[in-house]
């Protein structure tokens, strides 16, 4: 079966410190690593990963892959109270489909 | 340009009835997917669509049902409500070519009772 794992669950933290998030997998047929990030409503798209070892950067934002590892970090440096969030991993599959395999998510909490 | 337009946005529902969550596109895009969002919990893929007049299952279809008869909409079906089911609903899309992730709807929030 097919499996996402975010660790941890949940981190409270205060603004300004910096956070990893983790995302490990088992899935057959792996073609790329997703994370999105998660307030009130629907997941809005941060990265998508798929080649092991190239960092994507988006500002204060940054993410990396290790294929050899099964997975995958998110960092946020200088954390805002605007980075509280869910951030929720998954993984695209080769299929004709394109479906996605989600981890749990992790509930992000930054205190002023 | 909308996107991903799901309605109703919130619902609650007794035990035993019926109703169907609307999904629709304006993007073109062939792929479409429902997920499930219990609280605590990632996204469960319910049923996905590669084209219109196919469907098909995902990790947790039991008490729902699906149709496509349509590029832009994608309906999803809950025929005999149960406590369960109560969850966010979230509509996705994605073209079919060159993958880029998907696009999702706003969600549905649903509480059964």
């Amino acid at each position: 079966e097919d499996k996402v794992v975010q660790s941890p669950l949940s981190l409270v933290v205060h603004e300004g410190d910096t956070v990893t998030l983790n995302c490990s997998y088992e899935v057959t047929n792996f073609r790329s690593l997703l994370w999105y990030k998660q307030e009130k409503k629907a997941p809005t798209f941060l990265f998508m990963l798929t080649s092991s070892g190239i960092e994507k950067k988006s500002g204060r934002l940054s993410s990396i892959l290790d294929k050899k590892e099964l997975s995958s970090i998110l960092n946020i440096t200088a954390t805002q109270t605007g980075d509280s969030a869910i951030y929720l991993c998954a993984v695209a599959l080769i299929q004709g489909a394109q479906k996605l395999v989600f981890g749990q998510g992790t509930r992000l909490t930054i205190n002023p | 340009n909308a996107g991903v337009t799901q309605t109703p946005k919130f619902r609650i529902l007794k035990i035993g009835q019926s109703m169907t969550l609307q999904c629709a596109q304006d993007m073109n895009h062939n792929y479409m997917y429902w997920y499930r969002q219990d609280p605590g919990m990632g996204l469960k893929l319910i049923y996905y669509s590669v084209g219109a007049g196919i469907t098909d299952k995902g990790e947790v279809p039991n008490g729902y049902n699906v149709s496509r008869s349509t590029t832009e909409d994608f309906p999803l079906r809950l025929e005999l409500a149960a406590p369960s089911q109560t969850s966010v609903y979230f509509c996705a899309s994605t073209p079919g070519q060159n993958f880029y992730g998907y696009t999702f709807g706003s969600g549905t929030r649903l509480t059964v009772v």
